[in-house]
């Protein structure tokens, strides 16, 4: 079945980065593109990013200020997230979800488990 | 950005009523050339990642029951679940993809009353 498994929980300090990951199976990785999204605690669901997996293009939000950074290894079927400069306001859920469009930047219909990031200094 | 506001915050609905959730896009998400409303609706369990139940504002992701509906045009749209079952107590989340970046409303809570 169609599954994306998502990296462990990581614990940062302030103003390192991190990179999550996001394994695909189950399906052609590069028919689909790849959303990141963030949950921080109590705070609705914000869209970090999108990666064509087929392509490699990317696109990245503007209030993430350049720090994003989206890649994917197509050997691996694998999805990297990259956050730099960390600051407490970071620590979050961070998802990746398969684009149920395909690569047209639609809907999310399928979902990993979430990655925590917890930032403390 | 388009934002996307829910109403209500929260909701406590008896168990085999109906429950209805609101979702206002600030502009249209309807695409005139195709007549699609670009907009879904996600649920979130304590815990898990939210799971896909409505897209296209109307269509049901598979395996998603008949319970739940969605509908809607342009601006105003509406998730409703016609007899409400435990299982359903989550936050609902309504999503724009009409135009990057997606953007998601703030989210309902659903519980029983």
């Amino acid at each position: 079945q169609v599954q994306l498994v998502q990296s462990g929980a990581e614990v940062k300090k302030p103003g390192a980065s991190v990179k999550v990951s996001c394994k695909a199976s189950g399906y052609t990785f590069t028919n689909y593109a790849i959303f990141w999204v963030r949950q921080a605690p109590g705070q609705r669901l914000e869209w970090m990013g999108w990666i064509n997996a087929g392509n490699g293009n990317t696109k990245s939000s503007q209030n993430f200020q350049g720090r994003v950074t989206i890649t994917r290894d197509t050997s691996a079927s694998i999805t990297y997230m990259e956050l730099s400069s960390l600051r407490s306001e970071d620590t979050a859920v961070y998802y990746c979800a398969r684009d149920g469009g395909g690569v047209f930047s639609y809907y999310m219909d399928v979902w990993g488990k979430g990655t925590t990031v917890t930032v403390s200094s | 950005d388009i934002a996307m506001t829910q109403s209500p915050d929260s909701l406590a609905v008896s168990l085999g009523e109906r429950a209805t959730i609101n979702c206002k896009s600030r502009q249209s998400v309807l695409y005139s050339s195709n007549k699609k409303n670009y907009l879904a609706w996600y649920q979130q369990k304590p815990g898990q990642p939210p799971k896909l139940l409505i897209y296209w504002a109307s269509i049901r992701e598979s395996g998603v029951p008949d319970r739940f509906s969605g509908s809607g045009s342009g601006t105003d749209f509406t998730l409703t679940i016609s007899s409400l079952q435990a299982e359903d107590v989550a936050i609902y989340y309504c999503q724009q993809y009409y135009r990057s970046p997606p953007t998601f409303g703030q989210g309902t809570k659903l519980e029983i009353k």
